[in-house]
């Protein structure tokens, strides 16, 4: 099993619509991201996570919302999805004291119609 | 504002060849850089971590060094291979929070 799981890994939805991207991860880290990816724009920070109980905004957070269910999960929101919320999606976790770095999901690649 | 640039931005070399992918960045006070590795529509692949107190790491055929002073980190890729075509990306992350910011990338193509 991959050490952070996203779901779905595709999905194609409607303008407008609510839609939750999932992420869990068994590595036992107290940091998890959300970020997007977009040709020619690279990677972007949308929320991170430092436990629980610590959620902060990252440079692109409008029109997202998360939740950090427990230690191990942490769910992106698009509340009402546009299509230019069309992008690859990324988990990421990381432990600051382990020097292992950053660890990322297989993303989930969100089409909006 | 941390700003990471990767040069060049895309790469095609014949196997074989040894090749360096170049990251700098503007703030030198950094907690570590990573190298990642990014297969077409897939995830990222941790390559090598190299904190601030490191000067250098290896991993088989690859070498990443860093030099804080000039804000420059360079990924060596030792006698290339058709299986090394990717997207090779760096992450740097400062201190105190210790959100890596991340560079746009070289797109590798190693041709037989």
């Amino acid at each position: 099993d991959a050490d952070v799981t996203q779901t779905p890994r595709n999905r194609i939805t409607k303008t407008g619509k609510r839609i939750m991207l999932e992420c869990s991860q068994t590595k036992g880290h107290d940091r998890m991201y959300w970020y997007r990816q977009d040709p020619g724009l690279g990677l972007r920070l949308i929320y991170y996570s430092f436990d629980v109980k610590d959620i902060n905004k990252g440079e692109i957070s409008d029109g997202y919302s998360v939740s950090r269910q427990a230690q191990a999960k942490f769910s992106l929101s698009l509340e009402s999805a546009i299509p230019n919320q069309t992008a690859l999606y990324f988990c990421a976790t990381s432990d600051l004291h382990s020097g292992v770095g950053y660890t990322f999901g297989s993303g989930t690649r969100l089409t909006v119609v | 504002k941390q700003e990471v640039t990767q040069i060049p931005a895309a790469l095609s070399v014949p196997e074989g060849e040894n090749l360096v992918l170049n990251c700098s960045f503007t703030d030198s006070a950094i907690y570590n850089l990573q190298w990642f590795r990014q297969d077409p529509g897939k995830g990222l692949t941790s390559l090598l971590l190299i904190q601030s107190s490191q000067r250098e790491q290896t991993s088989g055929r690859l070498n990443a060094s860093l030099d804080k002073s000039s804000g420059r980190s360079t990924l060596y890729i030792a006698a290339s291979q058709p299986g090394d075509s990717a997207t090779y990306l760096c992450a740097v992350s400062r201190g105190g929070s210790y959100i890596p910011t991340f560079g746009r990338g070289t797109s590798l193509i190693v041709h037989p």
